[in-house]
């Protein structure tokens, strides 16, 4: 019960801009856009969220379209250690608090010298 | 600030033995929840601990358990493993904020837990 879909897999030169897009059509008003990556058999790793500004930390940039339906996370030089999967979330919240992270298929990046 | 660390990161087990798994949040944070993922079912939501309580449960049988303690330490414990509890098991924290924007979750390295 995903509410993202993003694209199976994608390249990327290494040292150019690895942008990797994302739809979420059916989110509402108030759910922010995480996005997460995860090497081989590691733990997720946080990369950035948003709601409706673009947003941009050390790691990545998130553009987020006005309608809030689409986002793009730019890694804008990649390297060869940021080949992984990359996911794109918008979290289920709990009616008693919290939430949980659903994890799509994601998009399996690789970044080629 | 040290991030979620996760104990043991590799195990192996026998069916019908029992297994407890920690997981230290990050400093300040009150909530944990833990996560299963394997390759076929991909992340699956186990449960979340909030207060020393459980707040929410996923959708699994009663030989997976948990607990938090005052410190917000959390420890799981899976009984009578099965050859299908094999996963790497993932803990997350937050500081479950109440109010003030959102509140994200951070992930632990992983438990490596395999069943003969």
């Amino acid at each position: 019960d995903a509410k993202t879909t993003q694209p199976p897999s994608m390249d990327c030169a290494e040292g150019r801009a690895a942008n990797l897009p994302c739809n979420h059509s059916t989110i509402s008003g108030n759910e922010y856009v995480y996005w997460y990556r995860q090497i081989h058999s590691q733990g997720p790793q946080y990369i950035i969220h948003g709601l409706k500004n673009n947003e941009t930390n050390e790691m990545a940039s998130l553009i987020i379209t006005e309608d809030r339906k689409s986002s793009t996370l730019i890694l804008p030089h990649a390297t060869l250690r940021d080949t992984a999967v990359y996911y794109c979330i918008v979290r289920v919240a709990f009616p008693t608090g919290g939430f949980k992270t659903i994890f799509g298929a994601g998009t399996r990046l690789f970044v080629k010298a | 600030k040290a991030g979620v660390t996760q104990t043991p990161r590799y195990l192996i087990k026998t069916r019908g033995q029992q297994v407890t798994l920690s997981c230290s949040p990050i400093s300040g944070h009150r909530s944990v929840s833990w996560y299963q993922q394997t390759p076929g079912q991909g992340l699956q939501f186990l449960f979340e601990y909030f207060s020393e309580t459980q707040r929410n449960k996923g959708n699994f049988p009663g030989r997976f358990s948990g607990r938090q303690f005052s410190n917000s330490r959390s420890e799981m414990n899976v009984s009578t493993l099965e050859l299908g509890d094999s996963a790497l098991y993932l803990c997350a924290s937050s500081l479950a904020k109440t109010s003030g924007g959102t509140d994200t979750q951070y992930f632990g390295p992983g438990t490596r837990l395999t069943v003969l």
